[in-house]
């Protein structure tokens, strides 16, 4: 069941640049969609959301943008910090509101 | 800031035994959640649960599953008896759901089940 995807495992960026992590889903049905950031050993930390009904949301440093005809969104962290240093998973709310989730993308930031 | 708790942290249990988990949501929460992460995998959605009762369950979650609300603070999880393939990391969330919207779902720090 590969629903949700995020096809790069992996991404290193220097701090202060953009960080763009993506995320593709399958599932028309899904209307609304949320990131989390997990770091080892603990349980995933919510960071922003975005409604079917939007294309972008914007938090502070972050920015989620929705293509729903593409079934494609991205996050943008800018300014990168070393701190954001974490595997961030992309989900959707599928049926009774559960959360079906991609594979993640472990995000280096280096100073 | 309000935030899910679960306990145990770890948990070493034999193949067979019964192990329960616990998690308390946050207070004003109304909808809870077990989701469970195998090493190296995905996060997966197990059970959620509303006024009570179940509202979703996965093909994961089956006869060996249960859930309970045994009062007005707590959560659990209850697997009857363990086999080796039930190790992983189990969180529970917890979201105030609104009529007619989606609601972000909040999660605790994981309880990790070791069976052996």
């Amino acid at each position: 069941d590969q629903q949700v995807k995020q096809n790069s495992p992996s991404l290193s960026v220097q701090e202060g640049r953009i960080s763009i992590l993506n995320c593709d889903y399958t599932n028309s049905m899904f209307d609304y969609f949320l990131w989390y950031k997990k770091y080892p050993a603990e349980g995933p930390t919510f960071l922003i959301s975005i409604s079917s009904i939007k294309d972008k949301n914007e938090d502070g440093r972050f920015t989620v943008f929705l293509n729903k005809s593409a079934k494609h969104l991205s996050l943008h962290i800018v300014p990168s910090q070393p701190g954001d240093s974490a595997v961030y998973f992309c989900a959707a709310v599928g049926g009774f509101q559960k959360l079906v989730f991609g594979t993640g993308t472990r995000l280096l930031v280096s100073p | 800031e309000p935030e899910v708790t679960q306990t145990p942290s770890h948990q070493v249990t034999q193949m067979g035994q019964e192990v329960i988990l616990r998690c308390v949501p946050i207070s004003n929460h109304l909808y809870f959640y077990w989701y469970r992460q195998i090493l190296g995998q995905k996060v997966e959605f197990l059970v959620s649960f509303y006024n009570n009762e179940i509202s979703e369950k996965s093909e994961i979650f089956d006869d060996q599953f249960s859930v309970e609300r045994p009062d007005g603070s707590n959560f659990t999880l209850k697997i009857r008896s363990t086999k080796l393939e039930d190790s992983a990391m189990y969180f529970c969330a917890s979201s105030a759901r609104t009529s007619g919207s989606s609601e972000t779902q909040y999660f605790g720090p994981g309880t990790r089940l070791l069976v052996l």
